[in-house]
């Protein structure tokens, strides 16, 4: 059985970085083929990926976010890591964690989200 | 920059049809960007329905089906039960590695 753990609420102040870490079970983020990504929704707003981390270490990030995102995965703990930096107010959203279907295609298996709070 | 556009909000009888939307402000969408539909009720992660345009997620009922029409990917939800009430998005696979959402369509059943 897949599932992805996300840590509880957090709370950041503006120019802090934030760092999230997912905790995968039932699967390995080195199996030939995974592929994770981070998506974000703002309190009633839509979707927003983030950035992806395939299990080959190749990453893709947004394009208006991607000077401030970094993903890496971490092997022996079987866990995907997300940093964003110089957080601000806009950035306060719930932060999901999830896993690509095995052909890539979709994203298959989501985390129960990690609200994020940015205030000082 | 893409821009996804869906229709904000729509509104079905119960036991009626409904077609949800999924465009792109630059023209055409390819069945190449793998159109995919999510379901999200209220404090809920999103659930997968519809990938790669028309394919139905393991246990999503198969009165929610996916195509392209016209020049937009579409989500037609037949019957629709009091339940369906939600949050729909789509999402483009634009290029290798990248994703953009939809704003989102708020459907209600009434």
């Amino acid at each position: 059985q897949v599932t992805l753990r996300e840590p509880g609420p957090a709370l950041v102040k503006p120019t802090q970085t934030l760092t999230l870490t997912c905790t995968f079970s039932g699967f390995s983020v080195s199996t030939h083929g995974m592929r994770a990504s981070w998506i974000r929704q703002p309190p009633g707003k839509a979707l927003e990926w983030l950035a992806r981390i395939d299990w080959d270490d190749e990453k893709f990030y947004s394009t208006s976010l991607k000077t401030r995102l970094s993903v890496s995965k971490d092997t022996a703990k079987n866990q995907v890591v997300l940093t964003m930096t110089n957080m601000d107010p806009v950035d306060t959203a719930t932060y999901y964690c999830v896993r690509h279907d095995s052909s890539g295609y979709y994203f298959e298996h989501w985390g129960q989200g990690t609200p994020v709070t940015v205030s000082s | 920059q893409t821009v996804v556009t869906q229709e904000p909000s729509l509104s079905v009888s119960p036991g009626g049809t409904v077609t949800l939307t999924c465009g792109l402000s630059s023209g055409s969408v390819p069945t190449s960007y793998s159109p995919t539909w999510y379901q999200q009720t209220p404090g809920q992660a999103p659930r997968a329905l519809i990938y790669n345009t028309n394919s139905r997620s393991s246990g999503v009922p198969d009165r929610f089906s996916g195509s392209i029409l016209g020049n937009k990917a579409a989500l037609t939800i037949t019957g629709a039960q009091a339940d369906d009430e939600s949050d729909y998005y789509c999402v483009l696979y634009v290029a290798r590695g990248s994703y953009v959402f939809g704003g989102g369509t708020k459907l209600t059943v009434l």
